[in-house]
């Protein structure tokens, strides 16, 4: 069956602006985690859901930062008000149960610029 | 906190030679280790895991053994292929409820 998808794959946005990154997770995976990754550093978690709720989002670097899932799959993590500093990789994964790393797929990833 | 630290890159080999891309840790409990290789254009996918002290994780000719005495996941490979260009991460699950942590990243090329 078909992997963990993300869109867009690239987007280039201006300082100040909104932006939303759409994950789509495995079919039937109740878990999904949202990690940025940033030019010369290892992924930094982000956000965790459990079906449509997080109960941990204690990686969420600031309050700009929000996420959502509905319907145990879609999730959107929404930046508001971009700075520089947001520019990153962000990459999303799923699982069956929060099963732990080992269990995890992960998408390709959304490169985000912000100039 | 827990953490890894990870062989910086960019590693250039040619094909059949021996690879080796060091990995540290620390950790306060009874972590769990990962190496995650990602190709050109794909999502980060597992490669090996040891869950506990001695264990070896072993895949695609690939293998790493969790050393607690120096905190060490070491990955290596005998023979290289031109395939085994990719980013290899070395990751720690801290076993403690979503705790998880990513090395920087080591970009291998081989070379034919």
């Amino acid at each position: 069956g078909a992997g963990v998808s993300q869109s867009p794959s690239n987007k280039v946005t201006e300082k100040g602006k909104d932006v939303e990154l759409r994950c789509d997770p495995i079919s039937g995976h109740t878990a999904l985690y949202w990690y940025r990754q940033r030019l010369g550093q290892g992924l930094e978690f982000l956000i965790y859901f459990q079906g449509n709720s997080a109960p941990d989002k204690s990686g969420l670097p600031s309050d700009r930062f929000s996420a959502e899932r509905t319907g145990e799959s879609v999730s959107t993590l929404t930046i508001q008000r971009t700075q520089q500093e947001d520019s990153a990789v962000y990459l999303c994964a799923s699982s069956h149960t929060s099963a732990g790393l080992g269990e995890q797929y992960f998408g390709p990833g959304t490169r985000l610029t912000v100039t | 906190g827990d953490s890894v630290t990870q062989m910086e890159g960019p590693v250039t080999l040619s094909e059949e030679a021996c690879l080796t891309i060091n990995c540290t840790y620390t950790a306060t409990g009874y972590p769990s280790l990962f190496w995650y290789v990602q190709y050109p254009g794909e999502g980060l996918q597992l490669l090996l895991k040891a869950t506990k002290a001695d264990d070896k994780g072993s895949n695609k000719g690939f293998e790493a053994t969790y050393r607690k005495e120096t905190t060490s996941f070491h990955l290596e490979k005998g023979s290289v292929q031109v395939s085994d260009s990719a980013v290899y991460f070395c990751a720690l699950d801290s076993d403690t409820g979503n705790q998880f942590y990513f090395g920087t990243g080591t970009s291998l090329t081989v070379i034919p």
